[in-house]
């Protein structure tokens, strides 16, 4: 079955720069949303999109930024970096039909394998 | 208030035996979702099981059971004959409303090692 794609895997930029950060939703899939990992955190979520619009915002900074485009693939615009930006990026994706073995889900939301970006 | 909180940062088990990861709720919402995750080392998320808020009977997936507990606002992760691949990170997770794509709000996480 095809899972979320992010790209790419590993990043490596000095403090100040800008990064590009890029996620494919599984196939069908209406919601794609960003979360931030620090080192020995939990998830926090950053930004969601629903059929392209912006749904929900969390806990981004205003030098980050977001969206959707027209064959669903999501990007997420960082710029002017800082050491503290150093963490693993997840995309996510979900339906709202979700459906497996016969039982309706509740929209659960698939991880991509993320981005580990290390600010230097 | 922490929504999600998870007790045990880390947990100890013997392979073949079962074990329980404790996670409590909160929320003022009647409608809300459940997840666990699995976060082994090499970092992806995994997930594992879900529980609706209205769902009456318990989740199961495979090795996986989900222990609900509405009244008490719990949803403990219960892992049936451990196995050394299980060892990882585990994250609780909600999401809450009627609206199926809120983010996930998560716990902290417990670390589980599965002993030879």
């Amino acid at each position: 079955a095809a899972g979320v794609i992010q790209s790419p895997r590993h990043l490596i930029k000095e403090k100040r720069e800008t990064a590009t950060l890029k996620c494919y939703p599984i196939p069908r899939h209406d919601t794609v949303y960003w979360y931030q990992q620090g080192p020995g955190q939990d998830p926090q979520f950053l930004i969601s999109f629903y059929e392209k619009m912006q749904s929900d915002k969390g806990s981004i900074p205003d030098r980050f930024s977001a969206q959707q485009f027209s064959d669903y693939h999501s990007e997420l615009n960082m710029s002017s970096l800082e050491l503290g930006d150093s963490a693993l990026y997840f995309c996510a994706s979900s339906s709202g039909t979700g459906r497996t073995s016969g039982r309706a889900y509740g929209f659960e939301q698939f991880f991509g394998p993320g981005t580990r970006l290390t600010v230097l | 208030a922490q929504k999600i909180t998870q007790t045990q940062p880390g947990m100890f088990v013997q392979e073949k035996e079962a074990v329980t990861l404790d996670c409590t709720y909160d929320t003022s919402d009647q409608s809300y979702g459940l997840f666990w995750y699995k976060q082994p080392s090499s970092g992806e998320m995994i997930f594992l099981i879900y529980q609706g808020s209205y769902d009456e009977q318990n989740a199961t997936e495979g090795r996986y059971s989900l222990n609900f507990q509405k009244a008490r606002k719990s949803a403990n992760l219960v892992i049936s004959a451990s196995q050394l691949g299980d060892s990882a990170m585990y994250f609780c997770a909600m999401r809450e409303g009627n609206r199926g794509n809120t983010p996930l709000v998560f716990g902290k996480g417990t670390r589980l090692s599965v002993i030879a």
